[in-house]
């Protein structure tokens, strides 16, 4: 089955700084690739995603890349607010409406 | 965005009873829909596949007869947790396809589950 890695799993930056997460799959038929904001208790939201017929998306401060030859995909953040401190997971899947396998995580803080 | 109810969002209860977790499409049908477990600063795990009139698909690891699920309609569907125990206590969450298959996911609002 597939098998996503995260990393760092903590990252602690200056506001106005800039953040980067990565992540890997092993599955070659994985082919959507979205990215979650979860806050404590909360359900996760959808930040983000990039299908494998696109290498790079962005939406305002934030970007997502997708190296399909290498496996892997990473999510920039620019900008970094105080609000932007939260969990954020990156998953894979074959479709978009088909089962998901997260990553592990990475608790980003943003200090003021 | 599609609407997707959970119910109850949280629960405490004895170890050795039964809870069931309702899941909710409000505004779409739903042949499909997946349920997640999450221990405490971990990740989703998916539990199992919940597909409408059949039986579940469960991931491997997760036993079926404690975790029975039931998707009797397009829009609901409920996981009961059986002789729950501590180590069942997790944050329970499902995710609904709204329509065909290459339509992104959406959360239910979560259940937190505490068994003492």
């Amino acid at each position: 089955g597939e098998n996503v890695e995260q990393h760092p799993s903590t990252l602690s930056v200056q506001e106005g700084d800039s953040a980067v997460i990565k992540c890997t799959y092993s599955d070659s038929a994985s082919n959507y690739f979205p990215w979650y904001k979860q806050e404590l208790g909360k359900r996760p939201q959808l930040i983000i995603d990039i299908r494998s017929n696109v290498g790079e998306k962005k939406d305002q401060r934030i970007a997502v890349t997708l190296n399909k030859t290498a496996k892997h995909f990473s999510l920039h953040i620019t900008e970094t607010q105080p609000e932007d401190s939260a969990v954020y997971f990156c998953a894979a899947s074959r479709a978009a409406g088909n089962k998901l396998t997260f990553g592990g995580g990475t608790r980003v803080l943003v200090k003021p | 965005g599609a609407v997707v109810s959970q119910h109850p969002s949280w629960v405490i209860c004895k170890s050795g009873t039964s809870v069931k977790i309702e899941c909710r499409s409000l505004d779409f049908q739903a042949t499909t829909m997946f349920w997640y477990r999450q221990f405490p600063k971990q990740s989703l795990m998916l539990m199992a596949t919940s597909n409408e009139g059949s039986k579940a698909t469960y991931e491997q690891g997760v036993e079926k007869d404690k975790f029975l699920i039931n998707h009797a309609s397009l829009t609901l569907s409920t996981l009961t947790v059986t002789s729950a125990h501590p180590e069942d206590s997790s944050f329970y969450i499902c995710s609904v396809v709204p329509g065909s298959s290459n339509e992104k996911l959406f959360f239910g609002s979560g259940t937190q589950l505490s068994v003492l």
